[in-house]
């Protein structure tokens, strides 16, 4: 089964610098989609960005972008300019492209803080 | 902008109770999800439908927990009876289709807490 590990429980930058949040993986599947889910206190869950394994370039959203490092199976979340805006948890998750075998696996979650 | 809605947002109960909760995916979404998340934990999925459908219930714990989706749109999810480890935060997500590169749209959640 796709296992999916961060090891950060916490992190925090301050505003308008970078933060990389860290993300891996365990799966003998060789095409899938990786995403960065954000879940503000009290809010609902949203996507952040996300990644289809076939790709190899990395995506970007704006001021959120990922390394995608398929062999050592590690999908980071980096984090530009950061607002106070983006404290929240942010939860990395991997997802078969099989219909029958593609329920969502999250990682624990990083709890990400913001200092003016 | 449409959004997925549940209720109640919070339910306290006894253990040996029941409780339900209700979600109304966004107009259109084929697939739901119902999710429980631990407080500390990531989101596990609990049940899919594909319209009225269940694709996969194997984490579903059976003996208390149902969930339907008779017309293929709002879902319940019912707990019955209610225990102490139950207690969690129980995520509604729909998507228009099932395929794995879709966006899941999450609502806003039911927080039960089982005394």
């Amino acid at each position: 089964a796709q296992t999916v590990t961060q090891s950060q429980p916490e992190m925090s930058v301050q505003e308008a610098e970078t933060v990389t949040l860290s993300c891996t993986y365990d799966t003998s599947e060789s095409d899938y989609y990786l995403f960065w889910y954000k879940q503000p206190p009290s809010r609902q869950m949203i996507l952040v960005i996300r990644q289809e394994a076939y790709k190899q370039q990395n995506a970007t959203e704006n001021r959120f972008s990922v390394n995608f490092q398929k062999a050592a199976k590690s999908f980071s979340l980096k984090i530009s300019d950061s607002q106070l805006g983006d404290a929240a948890m942010y939860f990395c998750a991997y997802r078969s492209p099989l219909y029958n075998n593609n329920d969502m696996r999250f990682g624990a979650g990083t709890r990400l803080t913001v200092k003016p | 902008e449409a959004e997925v809605a549940q209720s109640p947002r919070y339910k306290i109960t006894e253990k040996s109770q029941a409780v339900a909760f209700w979600c109304d995916p966004i107009s259109g979404h084929a697939t739901l999800y119902w999710y429980r998340q631990i407080l500390g934990q990531g989101p596990e999925l609990l049940v899919q439908f594909q319209d009225e459908s269940v694709v996969d219930d194997s984490q579903l714990p059976k003996d208390r927990f149902s969930a339907e989706r008779l017309k293929g749109v709002d879902s319940t999810l019912k707990i019955q009876p209610a225990e102490l480890g139950d207690s969690a935060m129980y995520l509604c997500a729909s998507s228009s289709l099932p395929s794995g590169g879709k966006e899941q749209f999450f609502g806003p959640g039911t927080r039960l807490t089982v005394l």
